[in-house]
Parts: C-alpha cells; structure tokens; sequence
C-alpha cells in the first residue's frame, strides 16, 4: 500500500546530541515537508521540499537541516541548536499545484515523538 | 508571517449533539482543508474546498468556504465517540509555492 513511513515513531535523546527522524514516501509525490506540533500550537512548518536537491527553510527552520537527495526521502535532523526540541514531528507529502490531480491534500505521516533527556 | 485562528480552543459535547467549529484568516486562501488528527497519529483530510461561497459534505461533516474568503466552519452532526480528537483547519494562498498554514486546532471530547 502506498503512504508515508516514519521512523522511529519514539526517540529519546541526550542534551548535545543530533538525531535524524526518518520519513520515506512511495506516493511518487514530489513535495514533502515537516511539521512540529507542541500542544496547543497546532502544525508548525520547519523545511519543505518541491523537487530532489532543493529545499526551503519554514516558519521555525532554526536548530534544524534536512536533505533531498531522493524523491521518495525527507530526513529531518534536529541539531544541538536546537533549543527546545521535545515536540511530535510530522512529515507530510503532496503532489504539486500544477499538477492535474491537484487536490491541496497533504498526506501525512504516523509521526516520530522526540523527548530530550 | 499568516495565521489562523480557530474556534472554540475545546468543546466538551454530548454523543449526539451537533458540533459547529471555525476558522478565521486575515489572509484570503484559495483553498481551504479540514483535517482531523487521533491521538498519537498523523492528521487525515476530511474536507476540501476550492471556491469562495462552496459547501461540501462528507457524511456526517459539513464544511463552507466563506464568501469573503478568509473564513470556513465545519459541522458534525450527530456526534459519536469516535469523533473525538483535534480538527485542523488549513489554509493555502495562491503562490508559487506549495506550502499550507495551519489553524491551532480545536479538540473535540465527546461524553457518551
């Protein structure tokens, strides 16, 4: 079945340290983003992506990167920078506006809960 | 940079009551998307509207796109347990960019 994959869906880890979140899609979409989502606040977008080897900085881009070295992949690493990283990460994806079967939907991922130590 | 505000924040609500939230911009979006996330999973899409003025149903849920397009409220009707979790509005402003603004939620507890 086609959809969106993230791992690990649980991550824990200590002051100082990078971690990469993993999101893998084989809807052949061409877009793919990432949200955080801390109680109350709704989706906030950290970095999207519309085609391979290209991407933009979100609303909150600070303390993270991202890479677009393949269609079907969107890693998310949240650096040490990053000050308050404990939040649910949600990666998401969608076909492009020009495209037909445009429908505005995003299609999204089961999430990856991050808690610093 | 955009936002969108969405009301009531929460709602407490009888298994069978009607429930009516919504969602204001001070942007005008082309297009509007209703999500709706159970917890510890990713938001699904319920509704989509494309034109100012349209209103659209799917089962139990009603959504309009508002005149003025800044606006959209949901309604479910008939409420049932299952109902309960966080309702996301969306918005999209016609760019040349793909990138959708979302509301703060409004979550839904439903008392059987």
């Amino acid at each position: 079945d086609g959809g969106i994959t993230q791992s690990p869906k649980y991550l824990f880890r200590k002051e100082g340290q990078n971690v990469t979140l993993s999101c893998e899609q084989n809807l052949n979409h061409d877009a793919m983003y990432w949200y955080r989502q801390d109680p109350g606040q709704g989706l906030r977008l950290i970095y999207y992506s519309q085609i391979v080897n290209d991407f933009q900085k979100g609303d909150i881009a600070e303390g993270y990167s991202v890479s677009r070295e393949k269609k079907e992949s969107f890693p998310l690493t949240v650096t040490s920078a990053q000050k308050n990283p404990t939040a649910f990460y949600l990666c998401a994806s969608s076909i492009l506006t020009y495209r037909v079967s445009y429908t505005g939907e995003l299609f999204f991922g089961e999430g990856s809960r991050l808690t610093v130590l | 940079g955009q936002q969108l505000n969405q009301s009531p924040q929460s709602m407490f609500i009888q298994e069978g009551e009607d429930v009516s939230m919504n969602c204001t911009s001070s942007s005008i979006f082309n297009t509007w998307l209703w999500y709706k996330q159970d917890p510890g999973e990713g938001p699904v899409l319920l509704i989509a509207l494309y034109k100012a003025g349209e209103l659209t149903s799917n089962g139990r849920l009603t959504a309009q796109f508002g005149i003025t397009r800044k606006d959209s409220f949901l309604n479910i009707s008939a409420s049932i347990p299952s109902d309960v979790g966080i309702y996301f509005c969306a918005g999209k402003m016609k760019t040349s960019y793909d990138k959708v603004i979302f509301g703060p939620g409004t979550s839904l507890s439903v008392i059987p």
